[in-house]
């Protein structure tokens, strides 16, 4: 089966500007996730649909970052405006009850 | 307030070597415990998992972990470790089997020497 697919793969913006990343997760997954991984940190989680309900959203910074799942498939993760402390990778994982978690190879972003 | 605790931040060990990294973690409920392991550049592959029955788990590429619940410890093992084996290794706790919201720990880089 076809992996959690994520896009761009990198990204440099300036401070303050805005920026949307993308993720379509495996077909059939309810579930999908949006982790922040900061360099030398472990992932943290941003925000989790369930279909194209929020489930979690208790450490997404809301003045700053929005993310949808309309029809409960693909995703989008928005920032605006973005600070330095942005930096980071932003993962994308969608899970079922059957097969567990598949984590996407991640946008790697860069506030200058 | 559940938490991961990975004590070692960077691990070498010379290929050939026994491994061990170490997860202690802070979880109210019965856990669900991960070990994933992310390469350069890549997502996070995962290794194994606990969630209830035999407390040493096999995984994939020849690691196992074992669950002690007195501990609160879920360490990664691997009897010969090989080149390929150096990234970085991340100990999890997951509020669910397999739709939860997953708990990292810091990470534990793994060098592997000649």
């Amino acid at each position: 089966e076809a992996g959690v697919a994520q896009s761009p793969r990198y990204k440099i913006i300036e401070k303050r500007q805005s920026v949307a990343f993308w993720c379509n997760p495996i077909s059939g997954h309810a579930t999908l996730y949006w982790y922040q991984q900061i360099l030398g940190q472990g992932p943290k989680l941003l925000i989790q649909f369930q279909n194209n309900g929020v489930v979690d959203d208790s450490q997404l910074p809301k003045d700053r970052f929005s993310a949808e799942r309309l029809k409960g498939v693909d995703s989008t993760l928005k920032i605006q405006p973005a600070k330095l402390e942005d930096s980071a990778v932003y993962l994308c994982a969608s899970s079922s009850q059957g097969s567990g978690y598949t984590f996407g190879s991640g946008t790697r972003l860069t506030v200058v | 307030a559940q938490s991961v605790t990975q004590p070692d931040i960077h691990i070498t060990v010379s290929e050939g070597a026994s491994l061990e990294l170490r997860c202690n973690y802070s979880y109210g409920a019965t856990p669900y415990l991960f070990w994933y392991v992310q390469s350069p550049g890549q997502g996070l592959q995962l290794l194994l998992k606990y969630f209830s029955g035999d407390t040493l788990v096999q995984g994939i590429k020849g690691f196992e972990a074992e669950f002690k619940r007195s501990q609160s410890s879920f360490n990664l093992r691997k009897p010969s470790v090989h080149w390929s084996d150096a990234a970085e290794y991340f100990c999890a706790v997951g509020t669910a089997s397999n739709t939860g919201k997953l708990i990292f720990g810091q990470g534990t880089t793994l060098q592997v020497k000649p």
